[in-house]
């Protein structure tokens, strides 16, 4: 049921930048619904990452940081670390359904550190 | 700090109903602006929100479970919980329970958010005879 669009996968070296997109539409992130970001290691439960598109969390270090345009919205890991390796996901809220909205998350992508 | 476990069979049979709890320590559950929600993930899959629920009783459920759905709150013992309906084994999966914000703000116009700041570890349920 994802009406967020992520890629399945990407990865990179330790040290390097990696991005991740999360594709929308004007009934979730283009309605000015926020977006934000969970980081889900293996065989644990999601982890805010981000909220608020761009705004982290106490003790979430300043690699991560987020970003929204439009209908979509991005997760840019910078130094990428072994221990980023994980599966991310964005989040947002969607008002398609007359009456009844829903919470929503992306598709999911797995980061992988080479 | 505020930690959430969620509680319940791990095995239920087709066609009843699924009953979880989710247990708020550190914290009362009634106190501050917050929702308490449910989210479900089917191994190897990605996450699906169930519902939520405030302390008012108040509750917004996702409109394809809705039909089979209750989510209520307990402010005496500090918990809330989660009844499924007529499962099915697409129903098996590790369901979180979770603090939940939302709210709006006004920056040249008006924004909206809904996420989850705290989850629980979660629980495997599993639909079998």
């Amino acid at each position: 049921q994802s009406v967020l669009t992520q890629p399945p996968s990407v990865s990179g070296a330790p040290g390097q930048r990696v991005t991740i997109s999360c594709t929308g539409s004007s009934s979730n992130i283009g309605a000015g619904y926020d977006v934000h970001w969970y980081q889900q290691l293996p065989g644990t439960a999601p982890k805010l990452l981000i909220y608020g598109n761009s705004n982290r969390p106490s003790g979430v270090p300043d690699r991560f940081s987020g970003s929204k345009s439009g209908t979509s919205a991005s997760l840019a890991i910078t130094g990428l670390q072994a221990e980023d390796e994980a599966d991310y996901y964005c989040q947002s809220y969607d008002s398609s359904l007359s009456g009844s909205g829903l919470y929503v998350f992306g598709t999911g992508t797995k980061v992988t550190v080479l | 700090q505020v930690q959430l476990q969620e509680s319940g069979p791990g095995l239920v049979k087709p066609s009843q109903t699924l009953s979880l709890t989710c247990t708020v320590s550190g914290g009362s559950i009634s106190s501050g602006s917050y929702y308490w929600s449910w989210i479900r993930q089917p191994a190897g899959k990605g996450l699906e929100w169930i519902g939520r629920i405030y302390t008012s009783g108040s509750t917004n459920y996702n409109p394809s479970l809705k039909s089979r759905v209750t989510i209520s709150v307990d402010t005496s013992k500090n918990q809330f919980s989660l009844k499924l309906s007529s499962v099915t084994a697409a129903d098996t999966a590790v369901y979180y329970c979770a603090r939940d914000l939302s709210g709006s703000y006004y920056h040249d116009d008006y924004y909206y958010y809904y996420y989850m700041d705290v989850w629980g570890k979660g629980t495997t349920v599993t639909v079998s005879s």
